[in-house]
Protein backbone atom coordinates (compact mmCIF):
# COMPACT_ATOMS: atom_id res chain seq x y z
CA UNK A 1 0.00 0.00 0.00
CA UNK A 2 0.64 3.72 0.13
CA UNK A 3 1.82 4.00 -3.63
CA UNK A 4 2.41 7.20 -4.75
CA UNK A 5 3.03 7.88 -8.55
CA UNK A 6 4.19 10.92 -10.57
CA UNK A 7 4.17 11.75 -14.25
CA UNK A 8 6.49 12.63 -16.35
CA UNK A 9 9.59 10.89 -14.85
CA UNK A 10 11.72 13.09 -17.02
CA UNK A 11 10.85 16.31 -18.77
CA UNK A 12 13.04 18.54 -21.18
CA UNK A 13 11.73 21.78 -22.26
CA UNK A 14 12.57 25.40 -24.16
CA UNK A 15 13.34 28.49 -21.90
CA UNK A 16 10.04 30.08 -21.59
CA UNK A 17 7.62 27.55 -21.25
CA UNK A 18 5.26 25.42 -19.04
CA UNK A 19 5.92 22.15 -17.53
CA UNK A 20 3.13 20.33 -15.57
CA UNK A 21 3.72 17.45 -13.01
CA UNK A 22 1.34 15.75 -11.91
CA UNK A 23 1.58 13.46 -8.64
CA UNK A 24 -0.92 10.74 -8.20
CA UNK A 25 -1.80 8.58 -4.36
CA UNK A 26 -3.18 5.19 -5.93
CA UNK A 27 -4.27 3.17 -2.76
CA UNK A 28 -4.96 5.74 -0.52
CA UNK A 29 -6.90 9.85 -0.59
CA UNK A 30 -3.61 11.59 0.38
CA UNK A 31 -5.41 14.68 2.50
CA UNK A 32 -1.85 16.67 2.31
CA UNK A 33 0.59 16.70 -0.60
CA UNK A 34 4.02 18.12 -0.53
CA UNK A 35 5.98 19.20 -3.03
CA UNK A 36 9.89 19.46 -2.67
CA UNK A 37 12.93 20.36 -5.01
CA UNK A 38 16.27 18.49 -5.03
CA UNK A 39 19.31 19.72 -6.23
CA UNK A 40 22.34 17.26 -7.24
CA UNK A 41 24.12 15.52 -3.71
CA UNK A 42 21.58 17.39 -1.76
CA UNK A 43 18.70 17.42 0.63
CA UNK A 44 14.95 17.54 -0.07
CA UNK A 45 14.34 21.48 0.05
CA UNK A 46 10.26 21.68 0.55
CA UNK A 47 8.59 24.26 -1.71
CA UNK A 48 5.02 24.22 -0.97
CA UNK A 49 2.13 22.29 1.39
CA UNK A 50 -1.06 21.66 -0.50
CA UNK A 51 -4.51 20.41 1.00
CA UNK A 52 -7.14 19.12 -1.27
CA UNK A 53 -9.35 22.25 -1.74
CA UNK A 54 -7.80 24.53 -0.77
CA UNK A 55 -4.56 27.21 -1.59
CA UNK A 56 -1.44 25.93 -1.28
CA UNK A 57 1.36 27.33 1.12
CA UNK A 58 4.78 28.31 -0.06
CA UNK A 59 7.42 27.93 1.73
CA UNK A 60 9.41 31.32 1.79
CA UNK A 61 11.60 31.73 -1.14
CA UNK A 62 9.63 30.04 -3.26
CA UNK A 63 7.39 32.04 -5.80
CA UNK A 64 3.99 30.98 -6.26
CA UNK A 65 3.10 32.71 -9.42
CA UNK A 66 6.22 30.61 -11.15
CA UNK A 67 5.31 27.28 -9.19
CA UNK A 68 1.53 26.66 -9.57
CA UNK A 69 0.04 23.89 -7.36
CA UNK A 70 -3.33 22.95 -8.03
CA UNK A 71 -4.96 19.85 -5.37
CA UNK A 72 -8.09 19.35 -6.89
CA UNK A 73 -8.68 15.69 -5.28
CA UNK A 74 -7.50 13.48 -2.58
CA UNK A 75 -5.55 11.46 -4.96
CA UNK A 76 -3.87 14.22 -7.37
CA UNK A 77 -2.19 17.64 -6.92
CA UNK A 78 -0.33 19.18 -10.12
CA UNK A 79 2.82 21.31 -10.25
CA UNK A 80 3.19 23.56 -12.99
CA UNK A 81 6.30 25.57 -13.38
CA UNK A 82 5.34 28.56 -15.90
CA UNK A 83 8.38 30.23 -17.76
CA UNK A 84 10.88 27.57 -17.16
CA UNK A 85 14.10 28.81 -17.03
CA UNK A 86 17.43 26.90 -16.57
CA UNK A 87 17.88 27.67 -13.06
CA UNK A 88 14.57 25.63 -12.61
CA UNK A 89 16.33 22.58 -14.13
CA UNK A 90 16.21 20.32 -11.12
CA UNK A 91 14.92 16.96 -9.49
CA UNK A 92 10.95 17.61 -8.35
CA UNK A 93 9.24 15.23 -6.12
CA UNK A 94 6.08 15.10 -4.82
CA UNK A 95 5.08 13.25 -1.30
CA UNK A 96 1.80 12.60 0.33
CA UNK A 97 0.36 11.84 3.44
CA UNK A 98 -3.18 10.53 4.74
CA UNK A 99 -4.22 8.44 7.50
CA UNK A 100 -1.18 7.62 9.29
CA UNK A 101 -0.94 11.63 8.88
CA UNK A 102 2.79 12.14 9.73
CA UNK A 103 3.87 9.69 7.58
CA UNK A 104 4.83 10.77 3.68
CA UNK A 105 5.36 8.44 0.73
CA UNK A 106 6.87 9.71 -1.96
CA UNK A 107 6.67 9.82 -5.88
CA UNK A 108 9.92 8.69 -8.10
CA UNK A 109 10.87 12.59 -8.74
CA UNK A 110 10.45 14.13 -12.43
CA UNK A 111 13.90 15.30 -13.88
CA UNK A 112 13.34 18.71 -15.33
CA UNK A 113 16.04 20.06 -18.04
CA UNK A 114 15.59 23.43 -19.12
CA UNK A 115 17.60 24.07 -22.11
CA UNK B 1 10.78 26.55 12.55
CA UNK B 2 12.44 23.04 12.63
CA UNK B 3 16.19 22.81 12.06
CA UNK B 4 17.31 19.59 11.13
CA UNK B 5 21.10 19.02 11.54
CA UNK B 6 22.49 15.63 9.88
CA UNK B 7 26.05 14.03 10.90
CA UNK B 8 28.00 12.71 9.35
CA UNK B 9 27.61 13.73 5.58
CA UNK B 10 29.90 10.69 4.18
CA UNK B 11 30.36 7.69 5.76
CA UNK B 12 31.96 4.60 4.77
CA UNK B 13 32.16 0.86 6.70
CA UNK B 14 33.22 -2.11 5.40
CA UNK B 15 30.94 -4.97 4.93
CA UNK B 16 29.66 -6.62 7.98
CA UNK B 17 30.31 -3.58 10.17
CA UNK B 18 27.63 -1.16 11.63
CA UNK B 19 27.05 2.50 10.34
CA UNK B 20 25.61 5.13 12.69
CA UNK B 21 24.21 8.05 11.78
CA UNK B 22 22.95 11.22 14.20
CA UNK B 23 20.50 13.96 13.73
CA UNK B 24 19.97 16.85 15.99
CA UNK B 25 16.47 18.79 15.74
CA UNK B 26 15.79 22.05 17.22
CA UNK B 27 12.12 22.45 17.80
CA UNK B 28 11.42 20.51 20.91
CA UNK B 29 7.61 20.19 19.83
CA UNK B 30 8.28 17.89 17.13
CA UNK B 31 7.17 14.35 17.89
CA UNK B 32 7.74 11.89 14.70
CA UNK B 33 10.88 11.42 13.49
CA UNK B 34 11.32 9.28 10.30
CA UNK B 35 14.72 8.26 8.21
CA UNK B 36 14.32 7.61 4.47
CA UNK B 37 16.87 5.97 1.84
CA UNK B 38 17.32 7.09 -1.14
CA UNK B 39 19.27 5.14 -3.71
CA UNK B 40 21.06 7.30 -7.09
CA UNK B 41 18.03 8.54 -9.29
CA UNK B 42 15.23 7.05 -6.81
CA UNK B 43 12.35 8.65 -4.79
CA UNK B 44 13.64 7.99 -0.93
CA UNK B 45 11.88 5.63 0.63
CA UNK B 46 10.58 5.32 4.61
CA UNK B 47 13.08 2.74 6.33
CA UNK B 48 12.33 2.82 9.80
CA UNK B 49 10.41 5.83 12.01
CA UNK B 50 9.98 6.83 15.57
CA UNK B 51 7.54 8.71 17.71
CA UNK B 52 8.17 10.85 20.43
CA UNK B 53 6.29 8.26 23.29
CA UNK B 54 9.15 5.54 22.48
CA UNK B 55 12.70 5.88 22.91
CA UNK B 56 14.15 2.83 20.85
CA UNK B 57 12.87 1.24 17.91
CA UNK B 58 14.08 -1.83 15.86
CA UNK B 59 13.33 -3.31 12.55
CA UNK B 60 15.74 -6.48 11.97
CA UNK B 61 18.97 -4.81 11.10
CA UNK B 62 17.89 -1.21 10.93
CA UNK B 63 17.39 0.53 14.85
CA UNK B 64 16.53 4.13 15.99
CA UNK B 65 16.68 5.53 19.11
CA UNK B 66 15.54 8.91 20.60
CA UNK B 67 16.34 11.41 22.95
CA UNK B 68 14.43 14.03 23.63
CA UNK B 69 15.55 15.69 26.27
CA UNK B 70 18.84 16.46 24.37
CA UNK B 71 16.86 16.52 20.84
CA UNK B 72 18.92 13.94 19.09
CA UNK B 73 17.81 10.85 17.57
CA UNK B 74 20.11 7.80 15.56
CA UNK B 75 20.02 5.85 13.42
CA UNK B 76 22.32 2.18 13.50
CA UNK B 77 22.21 -0.51 10.89
CA UNK B 78 24.27 -3.67 11.71
CA UNK B 79 25.86 -6.52 9.57
CA UNK B 80 25.76 -3.72 6.91
CA UNK B 81 25.26 -4.96 3.14
CA UNK B 82 26.67 -3.79 -0.08
CA UNK B 83 22.61 -3.07 -0.78
CA UNK B 84 22.70 -0.47 2.49
CA UNK B 85 24.89 1.81 0.01
CA UNK B 86 22.50 5.03 -0.27
CA UNK B 87 21.94 8.07 0.68
CA UNK B 88 19.96 7.87 4.23
CA UNK B 89 17.56 11.35 5.57
CA UNK B 90 16.10 12.18 8.68
CA UNK B 91 13.30 14.47 9.47
CA UNK B 92 11.58 15.54 11.88
CA UNK B 93 7.81 16.48 11.85
CA UNK B 94 7.72 21.00 12.01
CA UNK B 95 4.05 20.76 12.67
CA UNK B 96 1.14 20.35 10.14
CA UNK B 97 2.64 17.04 8.85
CA UNK B 98 5.91 18.89 7.28
CA UNK B 99 9.33 17.27 7.42
CA UNK B 100 12.43 18.96 7.33
CA UNK B 101 15.27 16.79 6.46
CA UNK B 102 18.59 16.82 7.43
CA UNK B 103 21.04 17.65 4.92
CA UNK B 104 21.81 13.39 4.00
CA UNK B 105 24.47 11.22 4.63
CA UNK B 106 26.25 9.33 1.96
CA UNK B 107 26.91 5.40 3.40
CA UNK B 108 28.86 3.08 1.20
CA UNK B 109 29.41 -0.07 2.12
CA UNK B 110 32.51 -1.83 1.00
CA UNK B 111 32.67 -5.62 0.24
Amino acid sequence: GAVVSQHPSRVICKSGTSVKIECRSLDFQATTMFWYRQFPKQSLMLMATSNEGSKATYEQGVEKDKFLINHASLTLSTLTVTSAHPEDSSFYICSASGGQKETQYFGPGTRLLVL
Amino acid sequence: GENVEQHPSTLSVQEGDSAVIKCTYSDSASNYFPWYKQELGKRPQLIIDIRSNVGEKKDQRIAVTLNKTAKHFSLHITETQPEDSAVYFCAADGGGNMLTFGGGTRLMVKP
